[in-house]
């Protein structure tokens, strides 16, 4: 079975500082897809950043980024340049092929003025 | 972008009656839609993906006679939550994808509350 790992319940970081989020998966696959999404108190679910596994290169989108290390099995998230509206829960996850997408317990992201 | 709307956002409604909670992908076709739960300060549980045509497929511990799902076209599935109790509280959430390689696209969920 698939599962992901956050383990970090909650983090905190200084408004324009940079943060980094941690995710392990485990998987016996060799093609999936990983995610990162952000839930805001308004719990919509917000795709930030996806990687497919069969790219070496990390995926970027503007201040978000990630380390993505299949051999281990980590994925994790860098914010640079936080800013007051990232404060939000972040989940890690993973989906095969067509099947259905399984997250992490979350990670909350608080970020001070 | 891709956009799947859920409705009603919130309900409240009394033990032992049912609820109905609608999914819709406004500008794609979803042969397959996913229904999520979450508890307050919890994760995404799946609950069951809904097939259209089909029968859904629950995940171990759902009540599929509970926990009603019915995805009669490509861009509709529904869940009805029936015979609700206050354990039934939750957050429900619905997502599909709009291609192949996207990541999926979720509805903005229905807060549930059976008192």
């Amino acid at each position: 079975a698939q599962t992901v790992t956050q383990s970090q319940p909650e983090m905190s970081v200084q408004e324009a500082e940079t943060v980094t989020l941690s995710c392990t998966y485990d998987t016996s696959e060799s093609d999936y897809y990983l995610f990162w999404y952000k839930q805001p108190p308004s719990r919509q679910m917000i795709l930030v950043i996806r990687q497919e596994a069969y790219k070496q290169q990390n995926a970027t989108e503007n201040r978000f980024s990630v380390n993505f290390q299949k051999a281990a099995k980590s994925f994790s998230l860098k914010i640079s340049d936080s800013q007051l509206g990232d404060a939000a829960m972040y989940f890690c996850a993973y989906r095969r092929n067509n099947n259905d997408m399984r997250f992490g317990a979350g990670t909350r992201l608080t970020v001070k003025p | 972008g891709a956009v799947v709307s859920q409705h009603p956002s919130w309900v409240i409604c009394k033990s032992g009656t049912s609820v109905k909670i609608e999914c819709r992908s406004l500008d794609f076709q979803a042969t397959t839609m996913f229904w999520y739960r979450q508890f307050p300060k919890q994760s995404l549980m799946l609950m069951a993906t809904s097939n259209e045509g089909s029968k859904a497929t629950y995940e171990q511990g759902v009540e599929k006679d509970k926990f009603l799902i019915n995805h009669a076209s490509l861009t509709l599935s529904t869940l009805t939550v029936t015979s609700a109790h206050p354990e039934d509280s939750s957050f429900y959430i619905c997502s599909a994808r709009p291609g192949a390689r996207d990541g999926y696209t979720f509805g903005s969920g229905t807060r549930l509350t059976v008192v």
